[in-house]
């Protein structure tokens, strides 16, 4: 069965200090993963996704096909971090449907 | 960029009635849109998916003749409520993909706060 899985519901830091948002998946064949930000009253916006392999924002993930997880890191975060955090996955060839996690609400206190 | 513009925003209707939702693309060709759920506090729920000039495909547990779904044109899809009730009271969020060669991003809708009193 596909799934998404985002154990932690509330991630809380402090400014500077690192940060890991964690997300495991399930799914027969090989998934795009991606993940999505949502700040306050804004809509979903696409934050990276791991066929580019890039950094947005000093945010970098990992797809581990051995541990099936796509962790979300920053080495600093900052207050602007704050905001709701989605992984996501979709079948290989575009145009397919989108599975989301629960999401994951980061607060970074200055 | 690739922009979905969804409305309305936010619509209270009476139970019973039946509420339309819009989903446009304003700068491209959404040949694929998907309508999601949201409630509070928790993830996005896929509804159904929707293909320009063919019927959408539901989710399982999703009640095709409550959410009518048409996708009618290369940029309009639209969600239909019927005969709402209370427990349809949620967010929806309607997305595209972005086409292009190689290129299988989303764009999502600012979202429609729906309440049924």
């Amino acid at each position: 069965a596909q799934r998404v899985t985002q154990p932690e519901k509330l991630l809380s830091v402090f400014k500077g200090a690192p940060v890991e948002l964690k997300c495991n998946y399930s799914y027969s064949g090989s998934p795009e993963l991606f993940w999505y930000v949502q700040y306050s009253r804004q809509r979903l916006q696409l934050l990276l996704r791991h066929i580019s392999r890039e950094s947005i924002k000093g945010f970098t993930a990992d797809l581990n096909k051995g541990e099936t997880s796509f962790h979300l890191k920053k080495p600093f975060a900052q207050e602007e971090d704050s905001a709701m955090y989605y992984c996501a996955l979709s079948g290989q060839g575009g145009a397919d449907k989108l599975i989301f996690g629960t999401g994951t609400r980061l607060q970074v206190f200055p | 960029g690739a922009v979905v513009s969804q409305h309305p925003s936010r619509v209270i209707c009476k139970s019973g009635t039946s509420v339309k939702i819009e989903c446009r693309s304003l700068d491209f060709q959404a040949t694929t849109m998907f309508w999601y759920r949201q409630f509070p506090k928790q993830s996005l729920m896929l509804m159904a998916t929707s293909n320009e000039g063919s019927k959408a495909t539901y989710e399982q547990g999703v009640e095709k003749d409550k959410f009518l779904i048409n996708h009618a044109s290369l940029t309009l899809s639209t969600l239909t409520v019927t005969s709402a009730h209370p427990e349809d009271s949620s967010f929806y969020i309607c997305s595209a993909s972005i086409p292009g060669t190689g290129d299988y991003g989303y764009t999502f809708g600012s979202g429609t706060r729906l309440t049924v009193v």
